[in-house]
């Protein structure tokens, strides 16, 4: 059974502040790992993909791997008020031909003006 | 250049009736996939579909059942509908494995 954790949070965070959100799974051999973000009512949108273990940077996001501890984060600095909406923490599995993304349940972030 | 299509965006069903959904990858994406998303959880893959041939399906019931045509368009079926069916049922495109899930915008299920 292929899992990823998440918590469901809420997070609240003050304008401006850093935000940070984690996610383990379960799967040893995943290689690809993604955070998208989706606000209510909406579809999800990426935000990050990431590869290799180690941060990686787009703008005020970095995400970071470790895949020994099989461990993903997302960062979110100067947190604005537009970043409020639930982060999903997504794990690709391929195999047999077939390529599937299971997520976690999302972290909600509220970003407090 | 367009992105993943769905339509309808909203539908409501009676339980026990068919429905159909409806999706158009990206241009040049020859993979589908299905996800069903109830209200506070992730979304749950349903089906994968690459050049017309089903790929993957996930734990779902024989109810649910999908196509991929000629070019490259899908349809998701769900016979016998359930209360529990209600959901935003997304699809998305890839342009290869190991590469992340562009999605739609969703259609909105409501079984009454």
């Amino acid at each position: 059974q292929k899992e990823v954790e998440q918590n469901s949070g809420p997070l609240s965070v003050p304008e401006g502040a850093i935000a940070s959100l984690n996610c383990t799974y379960s799967d040893r051999g995943s290689q690809s790992f993604f955070w998208y973000r989706q606000y209510s009512g909406k579809s999800p949108e990426l935000i990050m993909s990431i590869y290799s273990n180690g941060d990686k940077e787009d703008g005020r996001f970095t995400a970071q791997l470790n895949k020994a501890s099989q461990y993903v984060s997302l960062l979110i600095r100067d947190s604005q008020p537009s970043d409020s909406a639930t982060y999903l923490c997504a794990v690709a599995y391929s195999g047999a031909g077939s390529y599937q993304l299971t997520f976690g349940k999302g972290t909600k972030l509220s970003v407090i003006p | 250049d367009a992105g993943v299509t769905q339509s309808p965006t909203h539908l409501i069903k009676t339980r026990g009736q068919h429905v159909t959904l409806r999706c158009s990858p990206i241009s040049g994406h020859k993979s589908v996939s299905w996800y069903q998303q109830v209200l506070g959880q992730g979304p749950q893959f349903i089906f994968q579909y690459y050049e017309k041939e089903e790929r993957g399906r996930g734990n779902f019931p024989d109810r649910f059942s999908a196509r991929q045509f000629p070019n490259y368009s899908s349809e998701l079926n769900v016979n016998a509908l359930l209360l529990g069916d209600s959901a935003l049922y997304l699809c998305a495109s890839v342009i290869s494995y190991n590469s992340p899930l562009h999605f739609g915008n969703g259609t909105r299920l409501t079984v009454t």
